[in-house]
């Protein structure tokens, strides 16, 4: 069965570093998102991604971060300047079709120290 | 988005029926129901969504009041592995334009400790 893919599982940087969070969708699908879950703490929308440009952002989703789907099989989060409260569960996720559901990704842990 | 109530947590034995509910009392007529389930150290996956019928599926079933104010997923046989935080989230029926953001709002959910 076809699933997404993130990598890496964990990342360690710190703070003020830029990180990239790399996510593989599964190959048919048309709409990307990528959610956050810090610790012990609800899932958080970030951002969606649709026909090469951000449908929707959330209030966390400021200039710091940005999203690329730069060939035709992945899809990334930058974040430009860590913080510490940036250290939290990446999920990237995808659907086929706007009647689909989503699919997740098994996450990136991100530390920031 | 409108908003769902659900338990903290539930407990069951496994191989035994679970009955989690989830009270949804502004739910509007085109708001669907979906149910996510998060496994410990995982990523949420989807288990089922319906708007009024019944639903079934290989995973569970859902069953949705008449008045739609309230809905109740059914796992069948709990097994070990269906420990997880459960969530009932609305949302409102697509939109049949492309780029729709269709984003999912993520309450708290149900954990679900299951017994041997």
């Amino acid at each position: 069965e076809p699933e997404v893919t993130q990598t890496p599982s964990h990342q360690v940087t710190q703070m003020g570093q830029e990180v990239i969070l790399r996510c593989v969708p599964i190959s048919n699908h048309l709409y990307f998102y990528w959610y956050r879950q810090i610790l012990g703490q609800k899932v958080e929308f970030l951002v969606s991604f649709y026909n090469n440009e951000i449908s929707e952002k959330s209030e966390i989703f400021d200039d710091q971060f940005s999203v690329e789907r730069p060939d035709g099989s992945n899809f990334t989060l930058k974040i430009r300047s860590t913080k510490l409260e940036d250290s939290a569960m990446y999920f990237c996720a995808s659907r086929r079709d706007i009647h689909y559901e989503q699919y997740f990704g098994p996450g990136t842990r991100l530390t920031v120290t | 988005d409108a908003k769902t109530t659900q338990p903290n947590s539930m407990e069951s034995n496994e191989e035994e029926p679970v009955h989690l509910p989830c009270n949804h009392s502004t739910i509007s007529g085109t708001d669907y129901i979906h149910w996510y389930r998060q496994l410990p150290s995982q990523g949420p996956e989807y288990v089922i969504h319906g708007l009024t019928s019944n639903v079934n599926n290989r995973m569970a079933s859902l069953a949705i009041a008449e008045d739609r104010k309230s809905s109740t997923l059914i796992l069948h046989r709990a097994t070990l592995r269906d420990a997880a935080v459960y969530y009932c989230i609305l949302r409102d029926r697509e939109p049949i334009y492309g780029g729709a953001t269709n984003k999912l709002i993520f309450g708290t959910g149900t954990l679900l400790a299951v017994q041997p």
